[in-house]
Formats: structure tokens, sequence, C-alpha cells
């Protein structure tokens, strides 16, 4: 069985500081790992993937999340927050490889606040 | 490209109503997703196509909720009767096919919002 834990379900920073989202993840396999960003009123967007390649990740809007297998974290982070990046975010967990189409686990998202 | 799309945005019924989403996936995407997100929650797959034939429908309620794929290509999710708690946004989502890289990569479309009174 495989599920995501998201550690805040809310993160509030300011404009041009970091952003740290935190997701822990369990899996019985070697997983692959997202981060989808949903904007209010619209569809969920991939933000950035990990399917054992590179252990650190870079995504879309200067976004990146590092693998950790020790830690079972994935966390996403960004040097300096904008307003656009306020957001819900959500992370997912597939234990299929990437040319295996199976079901997502989605975590239950971090609504990310970022203020003047 | 052109991405998911899905109608109608929005529906508010009664309970004991009948309604039904449509959702066009992108072009050449065999595999297409239903999920139900409530709010304040993560999707949850209702159903999963790959052509026109169901992978996986565990989670669906079948007593109520209903899907197809006849063509492989368009889908409709039916709920019939409503209950309140079907109130959510159904996503539809599609990606390549099994076998082909990036077929575990979804791609969302804007949701269909339904509210039952």
């Amino acid at each position: 069985a495989q599920s995501v834990t998201q550690l805040d379900s809310h993160v509030s920073v300011s404009e041009g500081t970091p952003v740290l989202l935190r997701c822990n993840y369990s899996s019985s396999y070697s997983p692959s790992l997202f981060w989808y960003v949903q904007h209010p009123n619209k569809g969920l967007q991939l933000l950035l993937k990990y399917t054992s390649a590179a252990t650190l990740v870079k995504g879309i809007n200067g976004f990146e999340a590092e693998f950790k297998k020790s830690e079972t974290s994935f966390h996403l982070t960004k040097p300096s927050a904008h307003m656009s990046d306020a957001a819900e975010y959500f992370c997912v967990v597939s234990d299929a490889n990437t040319g295996t189409a199976s079901k997502l686990t989605f975590g239950t998202g971090t609504r990310l606040q970022v203020t003047l | 490209e052109a991405g998911v799309a899905q109608s109608p945005r929005y529906k508010i019924i009664e309970k004991r109503q009948s309604v039904a989403f449509w959702c066009n996936p992108i072009s050449g995407h065999a595999t297409l997703y239903w999920y139900q997100q409530i709010l304040g929650q993560g999707p949850k797959l209702l159903i999963q196509f790959q052509n026109n034939g169901v992978v996986d429908d565990s989670q669906l309620p079948k007593d109520r909720f209903s899907a197809e794929r006849l063509k492989g290509v368009d889908s409709t999710l039916k709920i019939q009767p409503a209950k309140l708690e079907d109130s959510a946004v159904y996503l539809c989502a599609s990606s390549p096919g099994q076998g082909v890289s990036g077929a575990n990569v979804l791609t969302f479309g804007a949701g269909s919002r339904l509210t039952v009174l």
C-alpha cells in the first residue's frame, strides 16, 4: 500500500522568502513521486516528478524537491516566494514506474499563502 | 496541445436527482481517470480506463455512480441518485498508454464542481 503525509495543512510566507512544503511517503516499492499545484478554480498542474533518476528534481517556476529514501521524504522548496505561488500544493505517490499507468495517491494538500 | 476538456464546470442539483459529467482527454492518451475531490481533501480515484476497458474501479460507489468510455476517447461519469455527500469537484485526467514513458504523469482538466442541495 502507498500513502503520503503532508505535514502542514497551511504555510504562510512573506514574498521573497524561502518556501518549504513537507511531504513524507510510504510505499512498498521504489516509488514515483510528484508535486502538483492547484490554483483556485483551476485544474491540477504538474510541478515536478521523481522517477528514480537524480534525487534532486527541478520543476517549473523555480521549485525543486529532493528525494531522501532514508527519511522517506520528498519536500518541496523554492528559494524566493512570489505572490503568484499562492495555491494548494499536493504531494503524490505512485508505486508504478514511468512506463506504467497506475493509481496515484494524493496527500491532503498544503495551502501556501504569500504575504507582502 | 489542447488540454483535458470537462463540462459542465458547475452544476447544482437537489438530492436524489441525477447528473452527468463529460470529459475529453488529450488526443492520443489511452488512459483516462476520474477523481473526486471533496473540499479540504486530496483527490481520490474513482475509476481508471485503459482505452475503453476498466482498469480500476475499486473506489467507485457502484450503487449510484457509473462511468463509460465507449469508443476509448470521451468519457461520461454519471451519478444517480445524488446524495449530499457527493458534493465535490470531479476531476478528469489522462495520460499516455501503458508502456509509454510518462504513462504515470497525469494531465488534469479544470474539473466539474457539483453542489447537491
